[in-house]
């Protein structure tokens, strides 16, 4: 059954740092890829997503996550984080085949302190 | 307009109750699903319906049954309620079509029903 990985539970920031947070997954075959956000009290938005071609991906916000297939990775990156970017962080993996389930990491909690 | 929508937004009640939370979706997708929220954070699929046809059942226990009355509403009823049933329940809906191979659709999700079970 595939998985995902979030190594990091918790990231404290201050405001302007820059951000990577990781995301791995173990499957071998095609995949697609999420990046969620949830900010407190509030439901999940995407902030972007991978299914073919560049795999150097950019989302909403100023975020971005690259794919690299040799490492079954996906993570997630911001230049400069801002204090409203404060929010639980989720990476999500689908098999590109037929219909499949999204599958969650454990999330990442971030905070930025201004 | 709020695409997906869930009520209610919190609901307490005691232990061996039934309950219903309903979701709705506006975006006109055949696809729809119920994800369980645990205390730290944990999102686990529940069910998911496609064109009001369930094709995923992710080992929950048969306290929970979900029922798609049409394709954009999906309601979660659950009897005998127990402590651990407790957590944030998320519906969610998309346009993926069974058969076909995923073309990357993202979920949409609803704001989330708090369950308090005392």
């Amino acid at each position: 059954a595939q998985s995902v990985s979030q190594h990091n539970h918790h990231v404290i920031l201050s405001e302007a740092a820059s951000l990577e947070l990781g995301c791995n997954y173990s499957y071998g075959g095609t995949v697609n890829l999420f990046w969620y956000v949830q900010y407190p009290g509030q439901h999940l938005q995407l902030l972007l997503k991978y299914f073919s071609g560049d795999p150097l991906v950019k989302g909403i916000k100023g975020f971005e996550a690259e794919f690299i297939k040799s490492k079954f990775s996906f993570n997630l990156r911001k230049p400069s984080v801002q204090w409203s970017d404060t929010a639980e962080y989720f990476c999500a993996v689908k098999k590109n085949t037929g219909f499949q389930k999204l599958v969650f990491g454990t999330g990442t909690r971030l905070l930025v302190s201004p | 307009d709020t695409a997906v929508s869930q009520t209610p937004k919190y609901l307490v009640t005691q232990m061996g109750n039934d309950k219903s939370i309903k979701c709705e979706q506006n975006l006109g997708h055949d696809t729809m699903y119920w994800y369980k929220q645990d205390s730290k954070k944990f999102l686990k699929i529940m069910f998911s319906y496609n064109n009001k046809e369930l094709i995923i059942n992710e080992t929950v226990p048969n306290r929970f049954s979900p029922k798609s009355p049409d394709k954009a509403h999906l309601n979660l009823h659950i009897n005998s309620l127990e402590l651990g049933d407790s957590a944030v329940y998320f519906c969610a809906s998309s346009q993926e079509d069974r058969g076909l191979s995923s073309g990357g659709y993202e979920q949409y999700f609803g704001p989330g029903t708090r369950l308090t079970v005392t």
